[in-house]
This record gives C-alpha cells, sequence and structure tokens, in this order.
C-alpha cells in the first residue's frame, strides 16, 4: 500500500528566508504527486503537481517542487517566504491505477517569522 | 466559475443523531470525493462518486454513507454519530473519475457532543 511521509510537524523560519519542506512516499506502482496548502478554517488549496515530464514542477505562490523517482521524493521550496505563507501544507500521492484516491501525508506546519 | 461548494460550514450534534452533509462540485465537474480531517488521522479518503455511482470507499464503518444527485451534487451521511466523528469533512471534485487533479470545497466542521 503506498504511504507518504512528511518528517518534519512544524518548519519555523524567517521571513524573506528559503524553505523546504520534505515530503517521501512509497507506492508499488507509477503515482501523481501533489503539495496542497491549507490556510486556518479552510479547505485545501492546490499548490502544484507532478503528473509527468519534467521533474521541477512550478506552482502558485512562487512554489517549486522537484520529483526524484530514485529517492521517492517530492519536495517543496520557496526561494524567499513571506508572512502570508504560514499555513499547514500537504503532500499527497494517487497511484496510477483505477481508484486515484489521494493520500495524504501528516502535514507540516510552515511558520514564517517577522 | 465557482469552486467547490459544502453546506453547512459548521454543525454540533449529540452522540447517537445522524446527521446529513452536502456538497456542490465545481460546474461541469462529475466526480465528487469526500475526505475527514481530524487532527489524530489526518485526512482520510471517504469514498468517491461518479455518475451517481460509488467508485471507490475507504477504510469507514457502514455508518458513513453517500450519494450522487443526476446534477452531480453529493451528500454523505453519517449515522449513530460518536465523539470520534468529529472531523472538519471535505469535499473535492474533479471533471471525471479517475481524474488526477482534484479541487477542494471549504469543508463543513462538525462537532459531536
Amino acid at each position: 500500500a503506498q504511504s507518504v511521509t512528511q518528517l518534519d510537524s512544524q518548519v519555523p523560519v524567517f521571513e524573506e528566508a528559503p524553505v523546504e519542506l520534505r515530503c517521501n512516499y512509497s507506492s508499488s506502482v507509477s503515482v501523481y504527486l501533489f503539495w496542497y496548502v491549507q490556510y486556518p478554517n479552510q479547505g485545501l488549496q492546490l499548490l502544484l503537481k507532478y503528473l509527468s515530464g519534467s521533474t521541477l514542477v512550478k506552482g502558485i505562490n512562487g512554489f517549486e517542487a522537484e520529483f526524484n523517482k530514485s529517492q521517492t521524493s517530492f519536495h517543496l521550496r520557496k526561494p524567499s517566504v513571506h508572512i502570508s505563507d504560514t499555513a499547514e501544507y500537504f503532500c499527497a500521492v494517487s497511484e496510477m491505477d483505477s481508484s486515484y484516491k489521494l493520500i495524504f501525508g501528516s502535514g507540516t506546519r510552515l511558520l514564517v517569522r517577522p | 466559475k465557482a469552486g467547490v461548494t459544502q453546506t453547512p460550514r459548521y454543525l454540533i450534534k449529540t452522540r447517537g443523531q445522524q446527521v446529513t452533509l452536502s456538497c456542490s462540485p465545481i460546474s461541469g465537474h462529475r466526480s465528487v470525493s469526500w475526505y475527514q480531517q481530524t487532527p489524530g488521522q489526518g485526512l482520510q479518503f471517504l469514498f468517491e462518486y461518479f455518475s451517481e455511482t460509488q467508485r471507490n470507499k475507504g477504510n469507514f464503518p457502514g455508518r458513513f454513507s453517500g450519494r450522487q444527485f443526476s446534477n452531480s451534487r453529493s451528500e454523505m451521511n453519517v449515522s449513530t454519530l460518536e465523539l470520534g466523528d468529529s472531523a472538519l469533512y471535505l469535499c473535492a471534485s474533479s471533471l471525471v473519475a479517475g481524474s488526477e487533479t482534484q479541487y477542494f470545497g471549504p469543508g463543513t466542521r462538525l462537532l459531536v457532543l
């Protein structure tokens, strides 16, 4: 069965500093990969997705992620964070089978300090 | 284009009661999935509906059920509520079944007392 691991439950960072949120997955079949962001009292917003092609994926709000098949990772990065990036970030996978249901990691809380 | 809408946004129930949550997908989207989010278990898949048929079901007891109407709107029902059912219930819509991208609504926060 597939699983998603987000090792960091919380990442504190100062404003304008770079950040990387880590995500590793395990699956016996090919997968699609996603990052979602959740602001307080809101649903999930899609940041970016990897379906195929270039392993470097650019998303909204200046975020990007790189798919590394050999390391089964899909880390999220931003070169310079803002206070408004403070939120919970979820990595998710869906297997390319008949299901396509999303399997989520436990989330990483990004805390941006002034 | 309007996003996914969920009603109600907040709900308080007592143990043993039942509850029905509603989800309207993005216009033109025909697949609706439901997820439960709790602090302890995180985000878990409940079920997916497409063309009024349940395609997939997560590992939840039979107290959790759902349905989809011909206009793609979906409802989920939880019977005999337990304290552990307190959660944020998220609905996601996608263009078709098996579509790789799902768009989420704001959720319904259910509190069971």
